[in-house]
């Protein structure tokens, strides 16, 4: 698959807890950008990470940026319920915008 | 602004239909292109297009047909609906689309198809 591999596929924590997902990607990229998905909607930008960043914070994201692993990771800090959503990395691979298979977030009350 | 605009949201077509979804964007972007999303497959791209008169195949471009002949206008025909077709589509578009990719992606609402 050409698409970049979001981990895990799901996650439900309780709400309070911080929420940690992974992307992974499979060749050389620039930078990557996470997305969010509420159901049934287009995604929403939340976040730029330059490849020459390694981590980078907005409000109670934190994203962080491996380039010798072709990875990066999303952490939500002190989850909510509205943070109940989708989340999708993005990144070009041969000149196309591609995105991963996204992680869908469940927070629990 | 209006973003970026979809219609119709919802659409039904029987095997061998043929229909056109609709994309605008009133932001002047270069940019814009056209995903479907099924479960557990996340989005693939399926045609994209980096200005007008100018479009490219994505991931999955087999049996859609694109054009943009205006900078704000971009319609993804499907030239004879299959069962295999019904997802979500969704229209993107940015600035533009540069190596670096630091422009944001804005999205459309959705459409819904469901091929019987």
């Amino acid at each position: 698959s050409q698409q970049g591999e979001e981990d895990p596929q799901a996650l439900s924590i309780q709400e309070g807890e911080n929420a940690t997902m992974n992307c992974s990607y499979k060749t050389s990229i620039n930078n990557l950008q996470w997305y969010r998905q509420n159901s049934g909607r287009g995604l929403v930008h939340l976040i730029l990470i330059r490849s020459n960043e390694r981590e980078k914070h907005s409000g109670r994201l934190r994203v962080t940026l491996d380039t010798s692993k072709k990875s990066s990771s999303l952490l939500i800090t002190a989850s909510r319920a509205a943070d109940t959503a989708s989340y999708f990395c993005g990144y070009i691979r041969d000149d196309k915008i591609i995105f991963g298979k996204g992680t869908r977030l469940h927070i629990l009350p | 602004n209006a973003g970026v605009t979809q219609t119709p949201k919802f659409q039904v077509l029987k095997t061998g239909q043929s229909m056109t979804l609709q994309c605008a964007q009133d932001m002047n972007h270069e940019y814009m292109s056209w995903y479907r999303q099924d479960p557990g497959m996340g989005l693939r791209l399926i045609h994209y297009s980096v200005g007008a008169g100018i479009t490219d195949q994505g991931e999955v471009p087999n049996g859609y047909n694109v054009s943009r002949s205006t900078t704000e206008d971009f319609p993804l025909r499907l030239l004879s609906a299959a069962p295999s077709q019904t997802s979500v589509y969704f229209c993107a578009s940015s600035y533009s689309r540069t190596r670096s990719f630091t422009d944001t992606q804005y999205f459309g609402p959705g459409t819904r198809l469901t091929v019987l």
